[in-house]
This record gives C-alpha cells, structure tokens and sequence, in this order.
C-alpha cells in the first residue's frame, strides 16, 4: 500500500514556465485536496475534489487548476508560475475528512525564480 | 466562519521537561472535530489525534496527552518528559459538520518544538 503518492519531490521552475504536480492514492478514497504549506501561515487548502469530476475551490485558488478524471489521481497544474507560488505542497486523500482527517502525500518543495 | 490559533510560533525545551501546546478554535457549529497533525524535520504530515465535539474526555497515548474543553475552545496537547525525537512542527486543524461530510479541515499556523539534549 503506497498510501498517497506525490512527484516530484523537488521543482525549480523559471517564471511564466507551466507544471503539473502529480497525486494519485491507491486507498479508493472520494475525497482529495492540495494544500500549500508557507512559513508562518500553516496549511492552506488550495483546490479539492469530493469524487471523480468534482472539483471545487479553496481559500487560495488563484493561480492553479485541478482536474480529478479518476479516484486515483488528483493533479494540481500551475498555468504560469510566480515567484508567490514558491511554497511546499501537499497532496491529501481521506474516506471522510471532516470526521478522520486527511493522509497525506510526502510533499513537493516548489521554487519558481 | 472557522478559524485555529495557535499563539506559541517556537517553543524550546530541555529533554524530558513537560511542554504544552495551545490551540484555540472557533466555530458556529456544533459539531465539529478536531485535530493534531506532527510534521518532524523530514517533512511529512502524520496524524496524532482527532476529537469530536461530543467527547470532552482527555486522551493519553504514552507520553502524549490532549485535553478538550469546549467551554474555552481549546484543545491543547501535552507532552511528558520530552525526547529530542519529539523535536518537530505541530499543526492543530479543525472540520465541521454541516448535516453531511465536510471535506476541509482548517490549520493552524503551527508551533515549532524545538527539544534540546
């Protein structure tokens, strides 16, 4: 059981220059979100998904898009990169959230210069 | 609206002095559940505890214990004779019920544990 798996672990990217953060989980699990992690600022929700197809925005969306095509995977794409987006992301998959909280995926350290 | 505070940005210890960490929540509704996640140096997330809002009782695990009292909106975490291993970043989130699954737990901003040998 891999649990939740992200890649890469470690990104530089050039300003304006676009990338996907991978996510897939292998728990069957409905509900999947992305969370940036900034020094001070704890984690915050970014986008999430309730089941394939549904997705939905969180308190800092701007910036990126999700799509959720199977309960596997959950990608997070940058469209053109700001030096604001320099943040550590996690990925997290649970069966109920709100009621067992989240496993998370190990996190991708993201530099836009 | 939801919201978790934790006031202590840093705490720094001796090994195996006693340390406790803040978290106060509000929200409107009345269930609710509550979390303690550890981040170690390594980075990942790995969760501690939940609580929901119907059971007031105290846990302790080990060294570990969580004391919940709705009539402050805390839910602070103790830790006994601490160890260097406990060394880490410890996040207290919140979710809600709204008559079905809530999707969102909300964070706090973190304190920093830093125990010294």
């Amino acid at each position: 059981n891999a649990g939740v798996t992200q890649t890469p672990k470690f990104q530089v990217l050039k300003t304006g220059q676009s990338m996907t953060l991978q996510c897939a989980q292998d728990m069957n699990h409905e509900y999947m979100s992305w969370y940036r992690q900034d020094p001070g600022m704890g984690l915050r929700l970014i986008h999430y998904s309730v089941g394939a197809g549904i997705t939905d925005q969180g308190e800092v969306p701007n910036g990126y898009n999700v799509s959720r095509s199977t309960t596997e995977d959950f990608p997070l794409r940058l469209l053109s990169a700001a030096p604001s987006q320099t943040s550590v992301y996690f990925c997290a998959s649970s069966y109920a959230p709100g009621q067992y909280g989240y496993t998370f995926g190990s996190g991708t350290r993201l530099t836009v210069v | 609206a939801q919201k978790v505070t934790q006031a202590q940005t840093e705490i720094s210890v001796v090994e195996k002095e006693d340390v406790t960490l803040d978290c106060v929540y509000e929200t409107r509704d009345t269930t609710y559940y509550l979390f303690w996640y550890k981040q170690p140096p390594s980075g990942e997330l790995v969760f501690l505890i939940r609580r929901n809002s119907f059971d007031e009782q105290n846990e302790i695990s080990g060294r570990y214990s969580w004391n919940f009292q709705k009539s402050t909106s805390s839910f602070n975490f103790t830790i006994t004779a601490s160890q260097v291993v406990d060394s880490a970043v410890y996040f207290c989130a919140l979710s809600s019920y709204y008559g079905g699954a809530t999707n969102k737990l909300i964070f706090g901003t973190g304190t920093l544990l830093a125990v010294q040998p």
